[in-house]
């Protein structure tokens, strides 16, 4: 079992609030990896980190932001929800020089702005 | 640029028979192409990775094909069960950052 959490699993806030989904993993993984879901569609890479101190934007825009000061956690944050936003967030990690190139996810935050 | 393509219709069969998923990609061969099963809320889990210069791998029930020619990975569940009820989603990694780019995916539905 993948050793990666997210909170909160489920999240309904109004539009125009600041939320942080946070991201933690206990692998010592270097690599994290931020995608959005939405139902039946495919995951699209939002955010990706090499390790501290790294950060960039993945292939779809997105107008969340993410810091990577531990190695260990990876949250994102969105300064005005709008219900744009609204989504399936999932976070990931995978270690580098792996074999197989495995990514290990969490189990999402599911995020509606009313 | 390059696109995965995954089957959008659900995939109905019965217990015992075994399942075949397609996976196409559309330009260059990737790297590796990557396997994953997701049940309904939760995030996506590892099953298989395949090299471009693999054409089959093997683990338990499951078996993978990759085909440079055609531009299509198999992925085989053999003897199914309920159990193995999921989406699959397939994902293709390349040279560079080898960050995985995921299908949307093939809902599979293994009826008692």
């Amino acid at each position: 079992e993948a050793d990666i959490y997210q909170t909160p699993r489920y999240l309904v806030i109004g539009t125009g609030k600041k939320i942080t989904l946070e991201c933690s993993q206990t692998m010592g993984h270097d690599k994290m990896y931020w995608y959005q879901q939405d139902p039946g569609m495919e995951l699209h890479l939002i955010h990706y980190s090499y390790g501290v101190n790294s950060t960039e934007k993945g292939d779809l825009s997105s107008e969340s932001t993410v810091s990577r000061i531990r190695t260990e956690h990876f949250p994102l944050t969105l300064e005005s929800a709008r219900p744009s936003h609204t989504s399936q967030y999932l976070c990931a990690s995978s270690e580098t020089g792996s074999p197989t190139g495995e990514l290990f996810f969490g189990e999402g935050s599911r995020l509606t702005v009313l | 640029s390059q696109k995965i393509e995954q089957n959008s219709e659900a995939l109905n069969i019965q217990e015992g028979k075994t399942a075949t998923l397609t996976c196409n990609y559309t330009n260059y061969s990737p790297a590796y192409l990557q396997w994953y099963r997701q049940d309904p809320g939760r995030g996506p889990v590892f099953l298989l990775l395949i090299r471009e210069n693999e054409k089959e791998k093997r683990k338990e029930r499951l078996k993978v094909t990759f085909d440079t020619t055609l531009k299509q990975s198999l992925f085989h569940i053999t003897a199914s069960q309920p159990a193995d009820s999921a989406t699959y989603l397939c994902a293709y990694a390349s040279g560079g950052s080898y960050i995985p780019t995921f299908g949307r995916g093939t809902s599979l539905i293994v009826h008692p």
